[in-house]
């Protein structure tokens, strides 16, 4: 199985802050690489597929980049709305495997 | 738009089989452009993607869980069916079904729709 691994863990920032996180692959997956957004209590919401493909009605704000094993999700201005917990996810071979969360928390 | 709804007992005695079905609502299960996943979240960790299925009943699960997971799919009904058999307490978590897109012949899977999740507690 492709082991994901995201860093940080968790991350503190304030309104307006940019910020990155980075997800890593045990080995190479192209672009296949998806990011969830998680609130307490809710469902994972689809964020960005194929590495930087942005999902319908998710803001601009959000982006992502990379290939092969490293990838970052970026958030250009944090709104109190993005206070989640982000999940990288890969499909290039089945089964898809998540990375462990990076909790993003207000400063 | 397309919704998903899981239901099923959110109590299993530790040994038995946790049973779920999830309704897919406002499209069909049959569309060939996606397939059907469960995804497990144990309190207070992260995601583990259980396995799929597609409208025509061929199957994937993760090797982790094979030798215990079921995956079914009733088209007439609009809902596919997850059975995980001998529970443990390990097996307790939020269990959320999804719809995963079609990458067709490049691996391009994920999960766009998914439900709100029901609770599993394995106790006796």
């Amino acid at each position: 199985d492709i082991q994901m691994t995201q860093s940080p863990s968790s991350l503190s920032a304030s309104v307006g802050d940019r910020v990155t996180i980075t997800c890593r692959a045990s080995q190479s997956i192209s672009s296949y690489l998806n990011w969830y957004q998680q609130k307490p209590g809710k469902a994972p919401k689809l964020l960005i597929y194929a590495a930087s493909s942005l999902q319908s009605g998710v803001p601009s704000r959000f982006s992502g980049s990379g290939s092969g094993t490293d990838f970052t999700l970026t958030i250009s201005s944090l709104q109190p709305e993005d206070f989640a917990t982000y999940y990288c996810q890969q499909s290039y071979s089945t089964p898809g495997s998540f990375g462990q969360g990076t909790k993003l928390e207000i400063k | 738009q397309v919704q998903l709804q899981e239901s099923g007992p959110g109590l299993v005695k530790p040994s038995q089989t946790l049973s779920l079905t999830c309704t897919v609502s406002g499209g069909s299960i049959s569309s060939g452009d996606y397939y059907w996943s469960w995804i497990r979240q144990p309190p207070g960790k992260g995601l583990e993607w259980i396995g799929y299925i597609y409208y025509s009943g061929s199957t994937y699960y993760n090797p982790s869980l094979k030798s215990r997971v079921t995956i079914s799919v009733d088209t007439s009904k609009n809902q596919f069916s997850l059975k995980l058999s001998s529970v443990t307490a390990a097996d307790t978590a939020v269990y959320y079904c999804a719809r995963d897109h079609n990458g067709g012949s490049t691996p391009n899977y994920y999960m766009d729709v998914w439900g709100k999740g029901t609770t599993v507690t394995v106790s006796s």
